[in-house]
């Protein structure tokens, strides 16, 4: 079954630490994304990777970073620079090649700071 | 600019009755568009997506839209609501006809189902 995983499902943070997301995707594609979700505020793009080792900052990449050193695995670094990092995060892979851009998600996850 | 608006962030209605949710864009390039779901902590899942051809797109669960493009509109319905349905929409527009093209999803519409 190809698809995108996600882990862990929920996460808790003490404010000063750095945690980081995992997301994995076994679909063959070239692009994957990161994007932060707040009730009533629909998803917000943090990051977005084309290629492997390349990726671009998003609209609010602020106090985040991310790596891109194989095509099936995007880490995404939440920082203790981020000051608001409670969250629901959700990772997202694209064929790069389709002009469509119809995007895949994982399951999500949930990150709370204590 | 490009942008997305769902008018409504939230529509409650009863079970068995027909609704609708809205989608409305601003853009000056052709667009591909998608309805997504998301059910209560979970990812989002395409229910269904307009690329060429009939402005009519049928997708799952019963749920049809009508791309209109003199009113740059992508509006989501059915005909009959069930419990099951309760999940927040999210309608999303790829700007653009190339692999470089922008998504852009709108805030989200919570559709609440009461028996």
């Amino acid at each position: 079954d190809g698809g995108i995983t996600q882990s862990p499902k929920y996460l808790f943070r003490k404010e000063g630490q750095n945690v980081t997301l995992s997301c994995e995707q076994n679909l063959n594609h070239d692009a994957m994304y990161w994007y932060r979700q707040d009730p009533g505020q629909g998803l917000r793009l943090i990051y977005y990777s084309q290629i492997v080792n390349d990726f671009q900052k998003g609209d609010i990449a602020e106090g985040y970073s991310v790596s891109r050193e194989k095509k099936e695995s995007f880490p995404l670094t939440v920082t203790s620079a981020q000051k608001n990092p409670t969250a629901f995060y959700l990772c997202a892979s694209s064929n790069r090649t389709s002009v469509y851009n119809e995007q895949f998600f994982g399951p999500g996850t949930r990150l709370t700071v204590l | 600019a490009q942008s997305v608006t769902q008018l409504d962030s939230q529509v409650p209605v009863f079970e068995e009755a027909p609704v609708e949710l809205r989608c409305n864009y601003s853009s000056s390039v052709s667009v591909y568009l998608f309805w997504y779901v998301q059910y209560p902590n979970q990812g989002l899942q395409l229910l269904l997506k307009y690329l060429s051809g009939s402005t009519l797109v049928k997708g799952i669960n019963g749920f049809e839209a009508e791309f209109n493009k003199s009113q740059t509109s992508f509006h989501l319905r059915k005909p009959s609501v069930h419990i099951s349905d309760t999940a927040e929409y999210f309608c999303a527009v790829s700007f653009g006809r190339s692999s470089a093209s922008k998504i852009i999803f709108g805030s989200g519409t919570r559709l609440s189902i009461r028996p």
